[in-house]
């Protein structure tokens, strides 16, 4: 069965440093992956989509890498703030397409002043 | 420019009632989609649309109904109310280009007792 798996334990960072979350998959074959942004009692906020014919996307001080080999992604986001403390969300299109989206359970990050 | 909006934002049900999560967004897309998110389970997909008149199943659909007769609604019907749907709802829509990610709206949290 398909299935995506998020380091389910927090990943406790200092600030200024680069935080780097991991994201790999199982049974899929994306044709697309996002990674969202959830605050406490917030929804999903979108932050990035890469395809699967893109290695590595940026946004201003966030990058994601897509390795369909590996079947993994990896986000990092650079000059890392405690405002960046949050949970991030991997997710990805399967079998059925992309209006049928399933989400990782998210890696909490907390960045340390 | 609201996005998507959902309401109520708690709501209290006594097993056995049933009742109705509204969802409406005015970004004209094509694609909406109600998640649960429960604590370790992450979120899992209940039922999607692609479009106005056309819905379909997702990873745990039952207990729950859609319709999508406009493009801008898409409610979410519990039938008949269960401990087990103790959860936060999300609803997310989506332009269905593939270009962008889903937006969600803020939740709903149920609590059934």
């Amino acid at each position: 069965s398909q299935k995506i798996e998020q380091n389910s334990e927090a990943l406790n960072i200092q600030e200024g440093k680069t935080a780097t979350l991991t994201c790999n998959y199982t049974n899929y074959s994306p044709a697309y992956l996002q990674w969202y942004r959830q605050d406490p009692g917030r929804g999903p906020v979108f932050l990035l989509l890469i395809r699967e014919n893109e290695k590595e996307k940026r946004k201003e001080r966030l990058k994601v890498t897509f390795d369909t080999t590996l079947k993994q992604s990896l986000f990092h986001i650079t000059a890392s703030q405690p405002a960046d403390s949050a949970t991030y969300l991997c997710a990805l299109d399967g079998s059925g397409g992309y209006q049928k989206v399933t989400f990782g359970i998210g890696t909490k990050l907390q960045v340390i002043p | 420019n609201a996005g998507v909006t959902q309401t109520p934002k708690f709501q209290v049900l006594k097993t056995g009632q049933s009742m109705t999560l509204q969802c409406a967004q005015d970004m004209n897309h094509e694609y909406m989609s109600w998640y649960r998110q429960d604590p370790g389970m992450g979120l899992r997909l209940i039922h999607y649309s692609v479009g106005a008149g056309i819905t379909d199943q997702g990873e745990v659909p039952n207990g729950y109904n859609v319709s999508r007769s406009t493009t801008e609604d898409f409610p979410l019907r519990l039938l008949s109310a269960a401990p087990s749907q103790t959860s936060v709802y999300f609803c997310a829509s989506n332009s269905g280009t593939g270009s962008n990610g889903y937006t969600f709206g803020s939740g709903t949290r149920l609590t059934v007792v």
